[in-house]
């Protein structure tokens, strides 16, 4: 079946590194997603990676895929307060590009 | 160009009422997925439609729910006869092509539905 887990809470200090970390369980995911919600607002996509991917960097944002464990991980580095956020991760499996959300993991960032 | 346009960005209703969520693609989209999320936990995905078209309906509950993305207009999620579980975030996306993945879908803000 299809299903996306995530720590629910991760707590940081301004200027140090944040990872995010996701399991997922369907081995036909294509495209995992990472994902951003600010309070009261929609999602913001971050960044996303094809599974025959293991890495992708963007900026500050570094993805890290380890397909053999179905892992994902974010790792937003010079953590700022404005990254205070819930980030989602979710995969899809192509076809209709269904998307799979995970709970979200709360990051605050504390001075 | 504006993004996914939802409305209204809240609504409450009493148990019994209809719910009828409007939600206006990007320019250019023709795909749209509705998504619920439950408060402290993550979307999930109800339903998918193309113009005229409902795909993929497995996320939504057989009764009471039904959706439509009419050839002119926005797309309209409606619940019929709400109850309190029915509170939650609904929110809407859209993509521009759809199938393999890796398009994009643009989240609009959401309407926070609240039933009494």
């Amino acid at each position: 079946g299809e299903d996306v887990e995530q720590s629910l809470f991760l707590s940081v200090r301004e200027g140090d590194s944040s990872v995010i970390n996701c399991t997922y369980t369907d081995s036909s995911s294509t495209y995992l997603y990472w994902y951003k919600q600010e309070p009261g607002a929609g999602l913001q996509l971050l960044t996303y990676i094809f599974s025959n991917m293991d890495m992708k960097q963007d900026q500050r944002l570094t993805v890290l895929l380890n397909k053999k464990d179905k892992h994902l991980s974010l790792r937003i580095a010079d953590t700022q307060t404005g990254d205070s956020a819930i980030y989602f991760c979710a995969e899809s499996t192509g076809g209709y590009n269904k998307l799979i959300f995970g709970a979200g993991t709360r990051l605050a960032v504390h001075p | 160009n504006a993004g996914v346009m939802q409305n209204p960005r809240h609504l409450v209703r009493r148990r019994g009422q209809e719910a009828r969520l409007r939600c206006s693609p990007m320019k250019g989209h023709s795909h749209v997925y509705w998504y619920r999320q439950l408060p402290e936990e993550g979307l999930k995905f109800m339903v998918y439609l193309q113009k005229e078209n409902i795909i993929d309906e497995s996320g939504m509950p057989k009764e009471r729910f039904s959706a439509e993305f009419p050839k002119e207009g926005p797309s309209i999620l409606r619940i019929q006869q709400v109850v309190r579980g029915d509170s939650a975030a609904y929110f809407c996306a859209s993509s521009p092509e759809s199938g393999g993945g890796g398009y994009e879908q643009f989240f609009g803000p959401g309407t926070r539905l609240t039933v009494l």
